[in-house]
């Protein structure tokens, strides 16, 4: 059964600082997926990557994907308030037809 | 917005009673999945259905069914509800599987 793990689950960090969240995950995908939630609200997308060595970038967040190592990393890069949210990475794998979802990072950036 | 509709937005209900909880999926999207997310299971996988047939089943209670209509919209129906089954239920939808999905806004059960 996949399994995907992120870590931290939580993490406290000052503005202006970097910091990068893991996705690891147990099984071969080729698709992997980060997505934003605020309190209460729905799941936003933010990346979709697709292949070995894929990266990806908006803004502060820049996402990346290592297929061999099953592993995706969200860097976020001078942190600032607005960023604070959960933020999940899901995998889908062919044939499954259906996200697995990790546990979700709850991030708080303060002023 | 996704372009993904859901209702009711809110749903607060006693324990023992049915709910019905409703999908509209983007437009031309003939994918809708269901998925709940608790404080306890976090975000879990519940069920796809693809134009209208299952196309495939997580860890979803015997309780709950869901179907989707030739309009393609869905209906999760949960009954004989437990405090346990209080969550935010969110419906995606995809324009095929194994494609990006697009979430809905959610429906948050209170079961008291």
């Amino acid at each position: 059964e996949l399994k995907v793990e992120q870590n931290p689950l939580f993490l406290s960090m000052q503005e202006g600082k970097n910091y990068t969240i893991y996705c690891n995950y147990s099984t071969t995908s080729d698709r992997l997926y980060w997505y934003r939630q605020d309190p209460g609200k729905s799941l936003e997308s933010l990346f979709v990557l697709l292949s070995n060595g894929a990266v990806k970038q908006e803004g502060r967040l820049m996402a990346s994907l290592d297929t061999k190592a099953r592993l995706s990393t969200l860097h976020i890069t001078a942190a600032v308030h607005d960023l604070s949210a959960t933020y999940f990475c899901a995998v889908d794998i062919q044939g499954a037809q259906k996200l697995v979802f990790g546990q979700g990072t709850r991030l708080t950036i303060n002023p | 917005d996704s372009g993904v509709t859901q209702t009711p937005k809110h749903l607060i209900t006693a324990t023992g009673q049915r709910v019905t909880l409703r999908c509209s999926p983007r437009s031309g999207d003939l994918s809708v999945y269901w998925y709940q997310q608790s404080l306890d299971q976090g975000l879990q996988f519940l069920i796809h259905y693809y134009n209208g047939e299952e196309r495939a089943k997580g860890n979803i209670l015997e309780r709950f069914s869901a179907q989707q209509f030739p309009d393609l919209h869905s209906e999760l129906n949960l009954s004989s509800l437990e405090l346990g089954d209080s969550a935010l239920y969110f419906c995606a939808s995809s324009a095929q599987p194994h494609v990006e999905q697009y979430f809905g806004p959610g429906t948050r059960l209170t079961v008291t």
